[in-house]
């Protein structure tokens, strides 16, 4: 059964570029989570599908901040225009059911440096 | 405000030896507190998930403890190998609901670490 898998593996722009991540979950699974971990701080929680409905978004930190999964299945998430604190690991995680004792999967993470 | 820290941030021992990595938690209400292990240029994997009722849980050479009436917890690694060498994250799941969410994931900033031959 494959992963989750997260594209690109590594991206470099400029302040004021758009960058869109994507993230497919493992097959079957209706949530979808993002989080982000900044250089020296702890991951942290993005937002949180169900199938293609925004179940918490709670964690977005602005709206430069655009996520996406129309038809429940991949997702993106997208930032623009990007500035230099953006820079991170973003990580995509995919569940089950979403239940308190779910597992969740990670991916590998996208590392996106805005220069 | 719902925190969880960890120590050591680093740790570097030899091959063969155990370790233990703690985690403290101020997360309330409490669901379950999970250790995961995320290697170089990998996504963080769950090692043990253990929740308010259970003091402690094995996975292989991995034996994670809980005590939550002091919030605390730890990771005890046995007989060390290389490929031990990771990151070890501390992840407390709290108990929310709005909008329909079950509770978000609280991480620790991890301990590094290196299992050296």
């Amino acid at each position: 059964e494959a992963g989750v898998t997260q594209f690109p593996s590594h991206s470099v722009i400029e302040k004021g570029q758009t960058v869109t991540l994507r993230c497919d979950p493992i097959s079957g699974h209706d949530n979808l989570y993002w989080y982000r971990r900044v250089m020296g701080k702890e991951i942290k929680f993005l937002l949180h599908f169900v199938k293609e409905s925004k179940q918490d978004e709670s964690g977005m930190p602005n709206n430069r901040f655009l996520a996406e999964r129309t038809g429940g299945t991949y997702s993106t998430l997208k930032v623009q225009p990007a500035e230099l604190e953006d820079s991170g690991v973003y990580f995509c995680a995919s569940s089950p059911t979403g239940g308190l004792g779910d597992t969740q999967y990670f991916g590998p993470g996208t590392r996106l440096t805005v220069l | 405000k719902n925190q969880v820290e960890q120590s050591p941030q680093s740790l570097i021992i030899l091959e063969g030896k155990n370790c233990t990595l703690q985690c403290n938690y101020t997360v309330s209400p409490f669901s379950n507190l999970r250790w995961y292990k995320q290697d170089t240029g990998r996504g963080p994997v769950s090692l043990t998930i253990m929740t308010f009722s259970e003091n402690t849980k094995s996975n292989g050479r991995y034996t994670a403890t809980l005590d939550a009436d002091t919030k605390q917890s730890s990771l005890h690694i046995t007989a060390s190998q290389l490929s031990d060498s990771a990151s070890y994250i501390c992840v407390v799941r709290g108990v929310m609901n709005y909008g329909g969410s079950q509770g978000n994931l609280i991480f620790g900033k991890g301990t590094k670490l290196s299992v050296k031959p």
